[in-house]
């Protein structure tokens, strides 16, 4: 798990500003993907990637984008229209989607509080 | 699409017990079910995971059990150690490959 970074740790937005959190990792991993996680809930699914270029959207996807431009790296945009963005945001990658590369290695995550 | 369930919310055992911690999926197409912890502030961590070919499988104190009929499997930690305190996740995986989680059980284990 050691190969997947997420930056910043801690991020603090202001109501009306957009943010990018940063994922990156040096597994060779085909597919990544973003969860938000809030208190007391589970992993919510926000977008995934399967191959470069190739983005789908996932359970909560409204007020995020992606791009995959990179194996290495899926950053996620946090925009304005995201209502509640206040969570911890994790990023995770595997070698493929389906079949046997289910297996996802998760990022240290960031912490992000709208002011 | 998969829906996961997970029970308890929260499990509080003595050390030297065991802990169970229980999941129902909906999409009889899943067909891979890992388990994840996570201690506070970090990330999650694979623990165990099983797929739908076998109906359990152990890893020292960790063992998990899955029952496709009845679409429900299990997580079972003996021998509980202060240090199996975290929140447990378990995960379903949906007929696209993606995965489902629970809610989460917070364990605690007393000495």
């Amino acid at each position: 798990d050691g190969g997947i970074t997420q930056s910043p740790k801690y991020l603090f937005r202001k109501e009306g500003q957009n943010v990018t959190l940063s994922c990156e990792q040096n597994l060779n991993h085909d597919a990544m993907y973003w969860y938000r996680q809030d208190p007391g809930q589970g992993l919510r699914l926000i977008y995934y990637s399967q191959i470069v270029n190739d983005f789908q959207k996932g359970d909560i996807a409204e007020g995020y984008s992606v791009s995959r431009e990179k194996k290495e790296s899926f950053p996620l945009t946090v925009t304005s229209a995201q209502k509640n963005p206040t969570a911890f945001y994790l990023c995770a990658s595997s070698l493929g989607l389906a079949g046997a590369y289910n297996e996802q290695f998760f990022g240290p995550g960031t912490r992000l509080t709208v002011l | 699409g998969e829906n996961v369930e997970q029970h308890p919310s929260t499990l509080s055992v003595q050390e030297g017990d065991s802990a169970v911690i229980k999941c129902t999926y909906s999409d009889s197409a899943s067909n891979y079910f890992p388990w994840y912890k996570q201690e506070l502030g970090k990330r999650p961590q694979l623990i165990i995971d099983i797929r739908s070919n076998v109906g359990e499988k152990k890893d020292q104190r960790i063992a998990v059990t899955l029952n496709k009929t009845a679409k429900h499997f299990s997580l079972h930690i003996t021998e509980t150690q202060p240090e199996d305190s975290a929140v447990y996740f378990c995960a379903a995986s949906d007929s696209w490959g993606k995965l489902q989680f629970g809610a989460g059980t917070q364990v605690v284990v007393t000495p």
